[in-house]
């Protein structure tokens, strides 16, 4: 069974400092991984995706991602935080086989302070 | 660009009662789905549709329907309400099953659903 794990509930850092949300994941195939976020009281918006290729992803709002198989890992970075990204983080995962169905991290919440 | 649209917004129901939530995109998305939000645990799928008149159960089905008469809509039936339902409901769709596996989904705003 496919399943993502994300350590951290919350994250704070400051504004202009890098911002890591982490992610691990189990799989029996090969993974498809995902980063999406959520502002409040808003639907969640995808940032980017791994599906094959290089590990280092990147996606939406100066976001990337680095896949790292041997770590079973896909953490979400970006260099320089700002206040606008506050917000909640999912990870999510496909087991190839298992058709439609995206298992969703229980979500980290990012505060960045002025 | 309206996107997709949920509504109601917010709900309250007592045990027992039933209700449908609504959704409907105007992007002809061949895939939608229904996702239930709660606290700690993630998103979980519920039920999901490929194309107008095909529908298919997800992770928790339970207690909850759904038809796709048309493209557009994607209606979510709760049929005896219970306690257990109170949560926050998502609706996604995306531009084809293709799409859909590939996981890039466009959500709507969610409708927080409570159930005394």
């Amino acid at each position: 069974a496919q399943s993502v794990a994300q350590p951290e509930d919350q994250v704070n850092v400051a504004e202009g400092n890098p911002l890591t949300v982490k992610c691990t994941y189990s799989v029996s195939g090969n993974p498809y991984l995902f980063w999406y976020v959520q502002y409040p009281n808003r639907g969640l918006q995808f940032l980017l995706k791994y599906i094959t290729g290089d590990n280092l992803v990147k996606g939406s709002y100066g976001f990337e991602a680095e896949f790292n198989k041997s770590q079973t890992s896909f953490h979400l970075k970006k260099p320089s935080a700002l206040v606008s990204d506050s917000a909640l983080y999912f990870c999510a995962v496909r087991d190839v086989p298992n058709d439609y169905k995206l298992s969703f991290g229980a979500g980290t919440t990012v505060t960045v302070r002025a | 660009n309206a996107g997709v649209t949920q509504t109601p917004k917010f709900q309250v129901l007592k045990t027992g009662q039933s209700m449908t939530l609504q959704c409907a995109q105007d992007m002809n998305h061949e895939y939608m789905s229904w996702y239930r939000q709660d606290p700690g645990m993630g998103l979980r799928l519920i039920h999901y549709s490929v194309g107008a008149g095909i529908t298919d159960q997800g992770e928790v089905p339970n207690g909850y329907n759904v038809s796709r008469s048309t493209t557009e809509d994607f209606p979510l039936r709760l049929l005896s309400a219970a306690p257990s339902q109170t949560s926050v409901y998502f609706c996604a769709s995306s531009y084809s099953r293709f799409y859909a596996n590939t996981g890039e989904l466009f959500f709507g705003e969610g409708s927080r659903l409570t159930v005394l």
